[in-house]
This record gives C-alpha cells, sequence and structure tokens, in this order.
C-alpha cells in the first residue's frame, strides 16, 4: 500500500525567506501525482502544486516550487519569499495514476509558522 | 467557475444521535465525489467516493453511510454516532475526465458529546 511521510511536525520561517518542506513516499508504481495543499486556520484545503511522476521537470508556481526526485520518492516544497499568509499545515498528497477512486493519500501534515 | 458547498460548517451532536452532513457542487456535471475525514493532528482519510448518482463505494467500513441523489450533491449519514466520529469532514470533487486535481469543501467541524 502507499503511504505518504511527513517527518516535519512543525517548521518555521522569517518572512521573505525560503523554507522547504519536506515528503517521501512509498509506492511499487511508476506512473502516479503528487500535490502540496495548504489548509490556513479557515481549514480549507487549497492546491498549492502538483506533479506528474513522468515529468522530469520540477513544477513551479509562482513562489512555490518542488524538488521532485523519482528515484528517492521525495517531494519536497520550497517556498521563495514567505509571507505571512503561507502560515498554514502543508500537507503532501499522493494519487495512483488511473483507477477509478482516484483517491488522494495524505501525509500527517508539517504546521509552518512565519515569523515577521 | 465551479463552487462547492458544505452544510453545516459546525455541528455538535450528543452520542447515539444521526447525522446528515451535505455537499453541493455548483458549475459542472456528473464529478467524481468524496467524502473524507480529518482528525484532530493528522491528515485526511478518505471515507466515500461516488463516481455517480447511486454509485458510493466506502473505503472504510463503518457506522457511517453516503448517499448521492442527485449528480452534484453527496450526503454523509450516520444513524447512531460515536465520540470517535468527531472531526473535521470535508468533501471534495473532481471533473469525471481530463482532471487528477481534487478541490475541496470548506468543511463541516463535528463535535459528539
Amino acid at each position: 500500500a502507499q503511504t505518504v511521510t511527513q517527518s516535519q511536525p512543525e517548521m518555521s520561517v522569517q518572512e521573505a525567506e525560503t523554507v522547504t518542506l519536506s515528503c517521501t513516499y512509498d509506492t511499487s508504481e511508476s506512473d502516479y501525482y503528487l500535490f502540496w495543499y495548504k489548509q490556513p486556520p479557515s481549514r480549507q484545503m487549497i492546491l498549492v502544486i502538483r506533479q506528474e511522476a513522468y515529468k522530469q521537470q520540477n513544477a513551479t508556481e509562482n513562489r512555490f516550487s518542488v524538488n521532485f526526485q523519482k528515484a528517492a520518492k521525495s517531494f519536497s516544497l520550497k517556498i521563495s519569499d514567505s509571507q505571512l499568509g503561507d502560515a498554514a499545515m502543508y500537507f503532501c498528497a499522493y494519487r495512483a495514476y488511473g483507477g477509478a477512486t482516484n483517491k488522494l493519500i495524505f501525509g500527517t501534515g508539517t504546521l509552518l509558522a512565519v515569523q515577521p | 467557475s465551479q463552487t462547492i458547498h458544505q452544510w453545516p460548517a459546525t455541528l455538535v451532536q450528543p452520542v447515539g444521535s444521526p447525522l446528515s452532513l451535505e455537499c453541493t457542487v455548483e458549475g459542472t456535471s456528473n464529478p467524481n465525489l468524496y467524502w473524507y475525514r480529518q482528525a484532530a493532528g493528522r491528515g485526511l482519510q478518505l471515507l466515500f467516493y461516488s463516481i455517480g448518482i447511486d454509485q458510493i463505494s466506502s473505503e472504510v467500513p463503518q457506522n457511517l453511510s453516503a448517499s448521492r441523489p442527485q449528480d452534484r450533491q453527496f450526503i454523509l449519514s450516520s444513524k447512531k454516532l460515536l465520540l470517535s466520529d468527531s472531526g473535521f469532514y470535508l468533501c471534495a470533487w473532481r471533473t469525471g475526465y481530463g482532471s487528477y486535481e481534487q478541490y475541496f469543501g470548506p468543511g463541516t467541524r463535528l463535535t459528539v458529546t
């Protein structure tokens, strides 16, 4: 069964600095998708960035980028120029390619604090 | 644009009482729908998913059930709540084809006392 591990329960970063959140996963599949979701205090889950496993190029969305290492099964999120609004719980998620469920398998999350 | 609604936003129910949480999606047709539960300090766990009206699959056996009486309506129910049912319940949707992203509703915080 696939699993997702986030080994950093909490992280802190100074405003305008860069922070990297770690995520590792375990799967025997070769095709899959990976996501980072943000959950602010409102608790709504917001999609931050996605990565297709067949793509070698790392995904980037404005200040958010990933470092996808397929062989190492690692998928870290880098937040550049951190802003106060980035403070939230961040979840890494895995989704298998194809299949009827298309369910997301989540890690336990990393709580990010942004210090002014 | 598509929007997803959930209600109620907050609910406090005694043990043994029934439950009905509702999720509706606007601006799309024939979506795949999902119910997730988030326990305190943990990630999300998939409870049910649906690929169409009256087509429900359960991921975790428990005292909860789900129904999809209309294309864009997804209901989570229980006949008798347990203390362990407390948590944050999130509904999500995905278009049926050509998309692999799920979009989440605002959630319902359920406290069973």
